[in-house]
């Protein structure tokens, strides 16, 4: 089993529905959780990040992060099809420098 | 420089060549890590350097890969005796010290062993 589980889709949706990714992982000591977007032949950009369990939200995005179950979840609302890419989980457990572990990531597209 | 710079993009290479890939981090930025990312196979860390500590090598797939860190700046991942299994765009970060969640990537250089 791997430490970080992501369905890599693809996944196809229409414009203005609400997305949902999410990724399971299997370290209970993973403290830091983030989202990253990657468009086609780019590097990955930081989409969101939460520390432990809850919610953030951030304008269209919501991610939440469920420690007791170990799973996290990336919300799109009223998605576009700019947001059209592949999306990224990765966590790590310690806020210093310690190598992100990523997901194989969710390739999505949002048809107008 | 504004982001992280990585070189060549793209490089096509003959199985069994050596091959140098260039990082050049944001400044300021003192870790810096290596990715490799392959197809269906999401990223791979490879490496990763602060400051003049010893890197993290224990992402490294083989005794061919190998990385150093000038001046604490520039970054050459070098792949000895290329194979093709060995396709794949390499990815380049770096952050801020004590930042873990402030990887800012570069855009890769898609590597194709013939």
């Amino acid at each position: 089993q791997k430490e970080v589980e992501q369905d890599p889709g693809p996944l196809s949706v229409p414009e203005g529905a609400i997305v949902s990714l999410n990724c399971t992982y299997s370290n209970s000591a993973f403290q830091y959780f983030m989202w990253y977007r990657q468009y086609s032949r780019k590097g990955p950009e930081l989409l969101m990040y939460t520390y432990s369990s809850g919610n953030k939200e951030d304008g269209r995005f919501t991610a939440q992060v469920d420690k007791s179950s170990k799973y996290i979840s990336l919300f799109i609302r009223d998605s576009q099809p700019s947001d059209s890419a592949t999306y990224l989980c990765a966590m790590t457990w310690n806020s210093g420098n310690t190598p992100l572990v990523f997901g194989k990531g969710t390739r999505l597209s949002v048809i107008a | 420089g504004a982001g992280v710079s990585q070189s060549p993009s793209n490089k096509v290479t003959e199985k069994g060549k050596d091959v140098e890939l260039r990082c050049d981090p944001i400044s300021g930025h003192t870790a810096l890590y290596w990715y490799r990312q392959s197809l269906g196979q999401g990223l791979e860390f490879l490496i990763y350097f602060q400051g003049n500590s010893a890197p993290d090598k224990s992402g490294l797939p083989s005794d061919r890969f190998s990385a150093e860190r000038t001046g604490g700046s520039v970054s050459t991942l070098t792949i000895q005796r290329t194979q093709q299994e060995d396709s794949a765009v390499y990815l380049c970060a770096s952050s801020l010290a004590g930042f873990n969640y402030g990887y800012t990537f570069g855009s890769g250089t898609r590597l194709t062993v013939v």
